[in-house]
């Protein structure tokens, strides 16, 4: 199984403040199926980005990801009121598929 | 516009059984690998099970395998997942997602999830 493990597990910025959110992985995910998911309170989670660096559509471009092989990062450039929420990784190459244990962007 | 609503949750007390149901809408149920994803109450998300399209692959999470069985019918559109033996720490929201294209994610439809929770 692979082990996806996202730091920090919380992340107190202020509106305006770029975010940087790291997923490792416990070995090289195939190919390049790595997403990132924002889930907010009383929601289902929210595609963002899909093949590490693909956005998803209607997801604005202050959100980008980046990486390869076991690291892999999502950057929101601008933090708008509305990303404050909780982001989650997921690798979907290899089963059993797997998720990261989320990290918190909260309002500092 | 795709819609996935999940039906069945509720409250159950340990060892005994629950099925859930997912209404597709929107797409061509057929043509589309489907997933359950469970999410224990102020936890993470984990992956269930994974259906093919007909059927014929399935696959579970180790914490799942041999006490729940994913299904589907095509002719309804519908998403099922019988739940046997259920412990306490089944307990969590229960979402049906549909994959992004044709393979097994990522994972670009969800429903809006129903919550189980396995209790004496």
């Amino acid at each position: 199984e692979i082990v996806l493990t996202q730091s920090p597990g919380t992340l107190s910025l202020s509106p305006g403040e770029r975010a940087t959110l790291s997923c490792r992985a416990s070995q090289t995910v195939t190919s390049t199926y790595l997403a990132w998911y924002q889930q907010k309170p009383g929601q289902a989670p929210r595609l963002l980005i899909y093949d590490i660096s693909t956005r998803a559509t209607g997801i604005p471009d202050r959100f980008s990801g980046s990486g390869s092989a076991t690291d892999f990062t999502l950057t929101i450039s601008r933090l708008e009121p509305e990303d404050f929420a909780v982001y989650y990784c997921q690798q979907y190459g290899t089963s059993p598929l797997t998720f990261g244990g989320g990290t918190k962007v909260e309002i500092k | 516009e795709v819609q996935l609503v999940e039906s069945g949750g509720g409250l159950v007390q340990p060892g005994r059984s629950l099925r859930l149901s997912c209404a597709a809408s929107g797409f061509r149920f057929e043509n589309y690998v489907m997933h359950w994803v469970r999410q224990a109450p102020g936890k993470g998300l984990e992956w269930v099970s994974i259906i093919s399209a007909t059927g014929g692959y399935l696959s579970y999470a180790d914490s799942v395998k041999g006490r729940f069985t994913i299904s589907r019918d095509n002719a309804k559109n519908s998403l099922y997942l019988q739940m046997d033996s259920l412990r306490p720490d089944d307990t969590a929201f229960y979402y049906c997602a549909r994959p992004h294209s044709g393979g097994w994610g990522p994972f670009q439809y969800w429903g809006q999830g129903a919550l189980v929770t396995v209790s004496s």
